[in-house]
């Protein structure tokens, strides 16, 4: 997607905390989105956090959303094998078609023993 | 708890001819959008429905139309079909919110129907 930028890949060790990163550019976002998909099947919600929100973290899982930069991350603590996967950024760019989601191209992630 | 069902998961077609897709959205959810993902590719909307009405169109070819049904299960229609179709097309459902909330409806993806135009 052009506005929504993801790095491409991450590589991290198993233990280690990943940290993927994505810029989006509209600044009327309402809800911005993390999903994953492994080889072959659909797109997982993980989480996702409200735009007056600063921060949301779900068990191994924190979203950190920086407004003023429009920079998202989702950290993944104590990372497994099963993590490896692609991971999209997703933004709702407005309240009025808050449904239609604008996707980054994805950060492939690749957890290594 | 019941997901976004879409059938059939795989349909493999000749060019020129037709497909439809079907959709059915989680129990009391009244939104559906479509979404086209190709090899490698990121998501791209299609088109939404909301109460059967449409309510938001993207990249859809003219040769793809859609309709929400009342009991708002959703088809895409696809005709004259093309080699660049080939794609996973995803379906995905919610209740609209319609007022300023930190909740977030359920926007929750079916597991796809991958299309393969030969």
């Amino acid at each position: 997607g052009e506005d929504v930028e993801q790095s491409l890949f991450l590589s991290v060790r198993e233990g280690d905390s990943s940290v993927i990163n994505c810029t989006y550019t509209d600044s009327s976002s309402t809800y911005l989105y993390w999903y994953k998909q492994e080889p072959g099947a659909g797109l997982q919600l993980l989480t996702y956090i409200f735009s007056n929100m600063d921060m949301k973290q779900d068990q191994r899982l924190t979203v950190l959303l920086n407004k003023k930069d429009k920079h998202l991350s989702l950290r993944i603590a104590d990372t497994q094998t099963g993590d490896s996967a692609i991971y999209f950024c997703a933004e709702s760019p407005s309240t009025d078609s808050w449904g239609k989601l604008q996707f980054g191209a994805g950060t492939q992630v690749v957890v290594t023993p | 708890a019941a997901g976004v069902i879409q059938s059939p998961r795989h349909l493999i077609k000749e060019k020129r001819e037709t497909a439809t897709l079907k959709c059915y959205p989680i129990p009391r959810h009244d939104t559906v959008y479509w979404y086209q993902q190709g090899p490698g590719q990121d998501p791209q909307f299609l088109i939404s429905f909301y109460e059967k009405m449409q309510s938001d169109k993207g990249s859809i070819p003219d040769r793809f139309s859609a309709q929400q049904f009342s009991d708002y299960h959703s088809e895409l229609n696809m005709s004259s079909l093309e080699l660049g179709d080939s794609a996973l097309y995803f379906c995905a459902s919610s209740l609209l919110n319609q007022g300023a909330s930190t909740e977030n409806y359920g926007y929750t993806f079916g597991s796809g129907t991958r299309l393969t135009v030969v």
